[in-house]
């Protein structure tokens, strides 16, 4: 079967540093990628992972291993508003999109 | 990015009747767009594939005939559910791909979504 894994929820600090991490098992691979979703909200594209290593946009980065099944989405110098949960999504073989059931991000001052 | 609107943002809905659900593409045609829920702190299911002018593909599961899609246009894919009951009740969510971006990133840009509660 299908399964994409990640947290349920994290706490880190206002300012710090905070890394989610998600493996997947999945029939195929064709790109990963993080969403942000506030409470109550749809969710809005972070990054988007294809070919192995690191991707860095602004605050957030977000790193792949194919050959491991994992990848992370590393938040810097978190602020209050990215108290949110991030969901972890993987194209398969079929271009479907599998989804994880996300991580709650609880940022504290 | 490419915008994507959905209404009604919030219904509430005795049990038994039909609510329709609509999700507009605003500055791009979308010939496919996605329908998921997603109940409290779980994830995002799909429950179809709308396209338009032909009918719309299923996830196993999904009862057809419950949640009706219709996709008449480029810009604009409707969700009915019909005769809803309680256990409707979840947040609704519609999602499109901007062609004009193409298929390699499979970016999905997502409406606001509909929280639907059923009384």
């Amino acid at each position: 079967g299908q399964n994409i894994d990640q947290p349920t929820e994290m706490t880190a600090t206002e300012g710090a540093i905070v890394q989610i991490n998600c493996t997947y098992q999945t029939s195929g691979f064709n790109g990963l990628f993080w969403y942000q979703q506030h409470a109550g909200e749809a969710p809005t594209f972070l990054s988007y992972n294809v070919l192995d290593g690191l991707e860095e946009k602004g605050r957030f980065s977000s790193f792949l291993s194919r050959s491991k099944g994992y990848s992370y989405l590393l938040l810097k110098e978190l602020q209050m508003k990215d108290s949110a949960s991030y969901l972890c999504a993987v194209k398969d073989s079929n271009y479907q999109l599998i989804w994880g059931a996300g991580t709650k991000l609880i940022i504290k001052p | 990015g490419a915008v994507v609107s959905q209404h009604p943002s919030w219904v509430i809905c005795k049990s038994g009747t039909s609510v329709k659900i609509e999700c507009r593409s605003l500055d791009f045609q979308a010939t496919t767009m996605f329908w998921y829920r997603q109940f409290p702190k779980q994830s995002l299911m799909l429950m179809a594939t709308s396209n338009e002018g032909s009918k719309a593909t299923y996830e196993q599961g999904v009862e057809k005939d419950k949640f009706l899609i219709n996709h008449a246009s480029l810009t604009l894919s409707t969700l009915t559910v019909t005769s809803a009951h309680p256990e409707d009740s979840s947040f609704y969510i519609c999602s499109a791909r901007d062609p004009r971006r193409g298929e390699n990133t499979g970016e999905l840009f997502f409406g606001e979504g509909s929280r639907l509660t059923v009384l």
